[in-house]
């Protein structure tokens, strides 16, 4: 299985601040990366596939970067609604699997 | 509008069998692969295994191989993930999810089933 590690686990942050999470796979990817975003009790939402591509709907402050082994989720201007935990998955093989997540809450 | 409506919340005993339930609408169900994904107490997401209800292709990730069964009832646009014997270890909130028609990413959630298994 290709292993998907994200850093950090946890990261304080306030409102409009910019913050940026990574995911790194065991092996290149391409990219064929995913980004969900998670509540508590809630099932997860995507926001960003094929590394970048922003699912219809998500806002503009999201975005995704990177490609072979290494990307970014980076949300530009922190919202209320934005604390959550965040999870990336890569599709490139089957099992498809998913990193543990990158917690975001107030700081 | 996509959904996918899940069976209600189980407090089963270890040894007993369960099958829960994920059911589409608003789109073509026999045409989309859906994929099962579980999530320990506090801990991330795992793929189960996918299906596809056109014609029940099926494949499990390794690790669940053996240990639980999906299908399909494409006459009733549902899908199933059940156990013939449940273990304490199996106790977490279950996912279904439809895989995106063209690329192999999650865009729809069902809401969740919890599965307790608890002597």
């Amino acid at each position: 299985d290709i292993q998907m590690t994200q850093s950090p686990s946890t990261l304080s942050a306030s409102v409009g601040d910019r913050v940026s999470f990574t995911c790194r796979a065991g092996q290149s990817i391409s990219n064929w990366l995913a980004w969900y975003q998670q509540k508590p009790g809630k099932a997860p939402k995507l926001l960003i596939y094929k590394a970048s591509a922003l699912q219809s709907g998500v806002p503009s402050r999201f975005s995704g970067s990177g490609s072979g082994t290494e990307f970014t989720l980076t949300i530009t201007s922190l919202q209320p609604d934005d604390f959550a935990t965040y999870y990336c998955q890569q599709y490139t093989k089957f099992p498809w699997t998913f990193g543990h997540g990158t917690k975001v809450e107030v700081k | 509008e996509v959904q996918l409506e899940q069976s209600g919340a189980e407090v089963k005993k270890p040894g007993e069998s369960l099958k829960i339930s994920c059911q589409g609408s608003g789109y073509n169900f026999t045409t989309h692969w859906i994929a099962w994904v579980r999530q320990r107490p506090g801990e991330g997401l795992e793929l189960v295994g996918i299906t596809y209800p056109g014609d029940s292709d099926t494949r499990y990730s390794p690790s669940f191989q053996g240990q639980v069964t999906i299908s399909a009832d494409k006459s009733i646009g549902t899908a199933y993930l059940q156990w013939s014997s449940l273990k304490t270890s199996d106790t977490a909130m279950y996912f279904c999810a439809r895989r995106n028609p063209w690329d192999y990413f999650f865009d729809y959630w069902g809401q969740g089933t919890r599965v307790t298994v608890s002597s």
